[in-house]
This record gives structure tokens, sequence and C-alpha cells, in this order.
């Protein structure tokens, strides 16, 4: 079992509507939880970071924490088409394991 | 604007010849890493790197070796490049702790014919 896993994709949505973006880790230490935006070509750049369960807010973007279910999601409100990239989570080990491991990513897609 | 700089941005090069990548950072940062990415493809960890004199492979076995003389320093050498090694490298550092994410640089983009 892979240990962080999502959904490869595309997601496609119209421009304006809430892009839901899901991520399953199999570690239950991880003890922090990372969203990155990577675009094509471009190296990946963190958008969200969330310890605690439950949600955190930070502009148009939302992450949730459900560590009891090893679920971590990021919600996009209002999409845009710059918001088009490849979103990766990243999960860190427990203890002294600083190592982040990154899912695949899901390929966001907004269409005008 | 980053703080962590990888030279070059790309690079051709012939097969068997030797390559060194560069990564600087001027954050500080104790941790430092590189990653292999291949188009459309995930992350893949090749080495870290916890502070000065120390070094570890990553997940995925690469050829290439990696230097800690300098805390600001991290540059990744292949000693005889091979079309096999064509690919994105990615380097990234973090402060101690972890609740601290990765900051990336730019990459180079490594092409060996």
């Amino acid at each position: 079992q892979k240990e962080v896993e999502q959904n490869s994709g595309p997601l496609s949505v119209p421009e304006g509507a809430i892009a839901s973006l899901n991520c399953t880790y199999s570690d239950r230490g991880s003890q922090s939880f990372f969203w990155y935006r990577q675009y094509s070509g471009k190296s990946p750049e963190l958008i969200m970071f969330i310890y605690s369960n439950g949600d955190k807010e930070d502009g148009r973007f939302t992450a949730q924490l459900n560590k009891a279910s090893q679920y971590v999601s990021l919600l996009i409100r209002d999409s845009q088409p710059s918001d088009s990239a490849t979103y990766l989570c990243a999960v860190t080990g427990g203890g002294s394991n600083y190592k982040l491991t990154f899912g695949k990513g899901t390929l966001l897609t907004v269409n005008p | 604007e980053a703080d962590i700089y990888q030279t070059p941005r790309y690079l051709v090069i012939g097969t068997g010849k030797k390559i060194t990548l560069e990564c600087s950072q001027t954050m500080g940062h104790d941790k430092m890493y590189w990653y292999q990415q291949d188009p459309g493809m995930e992350l893949h960890l090749i080495h870290y790197s916890y502070g000065v004199n120390s070094t570890e492979k990553g997940d995925l076995s690469s050829e290439s070796t990696v230097s800690r003389i300098r805390t600001e320093h991290f540059p990744l050498t292949l000693e005889s490049a091979r079309p096999s090694h064509t690919s994105q490298y990615l380097c990234a550092s973090s402060v101690l702790g972890t609740g601290n994410g990765y900051t990336f640089g730019s990459g180079t983009r490594l092409t060996v014919v």
C-alpha cells in the first residue's frame, strides 16, 4: 500500500465552482500535512499546511484533516483557470522522521 | 522571491560527462533534499541531509552523490552521465521541526544525449 494516495484525476470543474481534492495516508503517526501546487514544468509551491483535526481556511483554500480516518482534503472555492495545476499532498512521519512523503498528485483543470 | 537557488536551470550534456548540479539556500535551513521528477510523474527523494557532514540516500536508488560541507550548499554530482539520468532535479530545504514544509528551488532540467 502506497503511503500517500491521491486520485490522479484529471479533475475538471467549471470556473467559479468548488474543487475538492482528497488524500489518504497510511502512517497513523503522521503529524503534519501539506498541500503543494505544481504548475506544468515548474517546482512545487506550498499553499496550505494543517496539523490538527478540523478545518483550516486561507482565502479561497480550506484544508480539512481527519486523523481517525487518515484523510486530508483541500477545497478550492470560486475556482479560477489560474488554479489549473497538479496538487500534491505531502505528509511527514511521526517522531523524528522529518521527511515529507508526497502523493502522486491530482491534476486539476478549471474550465472558463 | 526564491531563497533557494539551483543552477543551471537547463543542462544538455553528452554521455559519460561528469556534472554537478548546484543548490544553495540563504534561509539557514538545516535540512536539504534532492528530488527527481520525470514529466507528469511523481516526486522521488534521492538524497537528503539533516546537517553539515550528514547525507543519506533517499527512497529511490540513484547513481548520483551529494555532499554537505556548508549549511547553505548541497550539490549533487553525477560522475558519468547517461541518457537514463535525463530528468528534472529539484532541490528543497526545510527548518528543524516536523511542522515545516519544504521550500523548493526552481529545478534543473537535465538532458543527457
